[in-house]
């Protein structure tokens, strides 16, 4: 089973690009990458998905290296509204959130 | 379409009661999981449901245990509450059972609060 670790806490300024980088050491050959967001008293919500190389969607873009051992989510420009929990996740085998990183945006 | 809908969003139990939660995936979904979220252990998975089958279980007491109906509805419920139970109970719904070795897009809810006295 693949366990994920990635930073507690993370701090940026509005307008700054944010890079979370996770690392998933014992990743299976067949596991994806998954990232989701969350805010407060709400449930997480997927922002992007991916197995190698790079993926971008409207939001963010995630890359991972060739031994995908790690992959790190890139949020461009950041602003106030980005303060969130971010969670990575390895697999499928078992849904593990964890803590997540939190992101704190300040102006 | 509506999203997936949890209740109840507030419940308050006492010790060694026991509690019920429901969850209503996005209408054509048909996989269920849950999920523990607390400050100390952070979101911790429960148990997946596809097919009315439990296809995987955290690692959970088994006080904690679900159930999903023939229209993919799920409920979950919980015996001989303790205090350390109290959480933000999430439910989550996919359309299919998940990619090989991927979450897939998981929908949540917004959670049942749960307060043991």
């Amino acid at each position: 089973l693949a366990k994920t670790t990635q930073p507690i806490s993370m701090d940026s300024y509005e307008g700054q690009e944010v890079n979370i980088t996770c690392s998933h050491n014992n990743i299976a050959t067949n596991d994806y990458i998954t990232w989701y967001q969350q805010f407060p008293s709400q449930g997480p919500r997927f922002i992007i998905q991916g197995y190698k190389t790079k993926v971008t969607n409207e939001v963010a873009s995630l890359f991972i290296p060739a031994d995908r051992k790690s992959s790190t989510l890139s949020l461009p420009r950041v602003s106030l509204s980005d303060t969130a929990v971010y969670y990575c996740l390895a697999g499928y085998s078992t849904l593990t959130f964890g803590k997540g990183t939190m992101l704190l945006v300040s102006p | 379409k509506a999203g997936v809908t949890q209740t109840p969003r507030y419940l308050i139990k006492t010790r060694g009661q026991q509690v019920t939660l429901s969850c209503s995936p996005i209408s054509g979904h048909r996989s269920v999981s849950w999920y523990q979220q607390t400050p100390g252990q952070g979101l911790q998975f429960l148990f997946e449901y596809f097919s009315e089958t439990q296809r995987n279980k955290g690692n959970f007491p088994g006080r904690f245990s679900g159930r999903q109906f023939s229209n993919s509805r799920s409920e979950m419920n919980v015996s001989t509450l303790e205090l350390g139970d109290s959480a933000l109970y999430l439910c989550a719904s996919s359309f299919n059972y998940r990619l090989a070795g991927g979450t897939g897009e998981l929908f949540f809810g917004e959670g049942s609060r749960l307060t043991v006295l």
